[in-house]
Parts: structure tokens; sequence; C-alpha cells
């Protein structure tokens, strides 16, 4: 169980456009998803945090503007990354966090979505 | 603000060899800390999550130990495969957070 998918697993777009990174639970309910960014060679940096049915919540120095996110239901987050330039070329990672009684945030990780903009 | 730090950053051992990964936090008010593998290119994969009421965690030929007090966690790799090559991250929470250390890169050579 416990299972996060992203789609698609990789995209090359051109600068310019925008990109949507789709992160869905598959077999739970997540009130709460993350989603990740990650440079070659380095560890995740959280991007922003998620909540069902309300505006997420960017870390500092992240531009909600140009990285939209969207969690419209309890299995569903989308990241949109609008007008793509080659700096934003990454691995987006998404999570999903179970809630269980006791307190145990676990974090469950999707597969990534590697973005290359050209 | 919760900093996380792991050492080695990379580690090469014969295939065999039982070796251990070290994670050490800054903040010791957390209710658990994970560790993961990621494999080149791929998503993260939880190996263990491990409570802060317990001191120990085990899963196969993995073991993570908690410290909560000294802000250490420690990773216990038993037998050592090939296939264990991977980079192993650790995590520790911050709020509602995960913060990552930069991980340890092991290769594990047959």
């Amino acid at each position: 169980g416990a299972v996060v998918s992203q789609h698609p697993s990789w995209v090359i777009c051109k600068s310019g456009t925008s990109v949507k990174i789709e992160c869905r639970s598959l077999d739970f309910q997540a009130t709460t998803m993350f989603w990740y960014r990650q440079f070659p060679k380095q560890s995740l940096m959280l991007m922003a945090t998620s909540n069902e049915g309300s505006k997420a919540t960017y870390e500092q120095g992240v531009e909600k503007d140009k990285f939209l996110i969207n969690h419209a239901s309890l299995t569903l987050s989308t990241l949109t990354v609008t007008s793509a330039h080659p700096e934003d070329s990454s691995f987006y990672i998404c999570s999903a966090r179970v809630f269980r009684i006791p307190q145990n945030n676990e974090q469950f990780f999707g597969p990534g979505t590697r973005l290359t903009v050209l | 603000k919760q900093e996380v730090t792991q050492i080695p950053a990379a580690l090469s051992v014969p295939e065999g060899e039982n070796l251990v990964l070290n994670c050490s936090f800054t903040d010791s008010a957390i209710y658990n800390l994970q560790w993961f593998r990621q494999d080149p290119g791929k998503g993260l994969t939880s190996l263990l999550l491990i409570q802060s009421s317990q001191r120990e965690q085990t899963s196969g030929r993995l073991n993570a130990s908690l410290d909560k007090s000294s802000g250490r966690s420690t990773l216990y790799i038993a037998a050592s495969q090939p296939g264990d090559s991977a980079t192993y991250l650790c995590a520790a929470p911050s709020g509602s957070r995960l913060t990552f250390g930069e991980g340890t890169q092991l290769t594990v050579n047959p």
C-alpha cells in the first residue's frame, strides 16, 4: 500500500512553455502533498506544501506565480511550471503524507519527473 | 530550523561487508526519522521509519537506530550486496516538513 505515482516520468519542452506534472496517491487519501526539486548530486529541497482544498504554502525563494500548485482532491495534486526556462530543468518529486494514530507523519514519495527545458 | 548532516558523503566497500551510515540532526524535538534509498534518476524508496519512542527499527538486513538526546541516527547494513549500491538519505521532520541530509552514496563492489 501507500503508492504514489507521478505523470509524466520525463518531459522535454521549449523555453517559454508551461508544463503540468501530476501527483496521485493511488491507494490512500492524502490531505497533504509536498513538492520537492532535486538538482544533480544534491539532496531534495522542499518547494511547497499542498493541502487539499486550500492554497499551497511555498518555501522561501520559490515563486508562487511560476510554480502553480493545485490540490483539488484527496488523491491528486498538480504542479505547473509556467513559462519554463532552462534553469527550471530539474528532477521534481512529490510526496504524500499518511495520517495515522499515534502521530506518524510518514511521507511516501513518487518516482519523480525529469523536466528538461530547451 | 532543522539541519540534517550525513557522514560519509560517499562510501565504497567490498561485497559482504557490514557498514554503518550516520545521520545527525540539530533539532531533537522530532517524533520520527526516516531513512530512504534513491537509485540514480529515480524517486525515493522508504526503508525505515523509526518513531521517537523507539530506539531501533529493523527490516531484513537493515537496522536503524535513533538517539534523540544526541541528535543522531545510524543505518546499519549487514552483509552488503552490489544491489545495495544507491544513495541513502535520512530525513528529520521540522514541523510538517521533512528536512533531508545530503545523502551517502554507497557503492558495493562485487
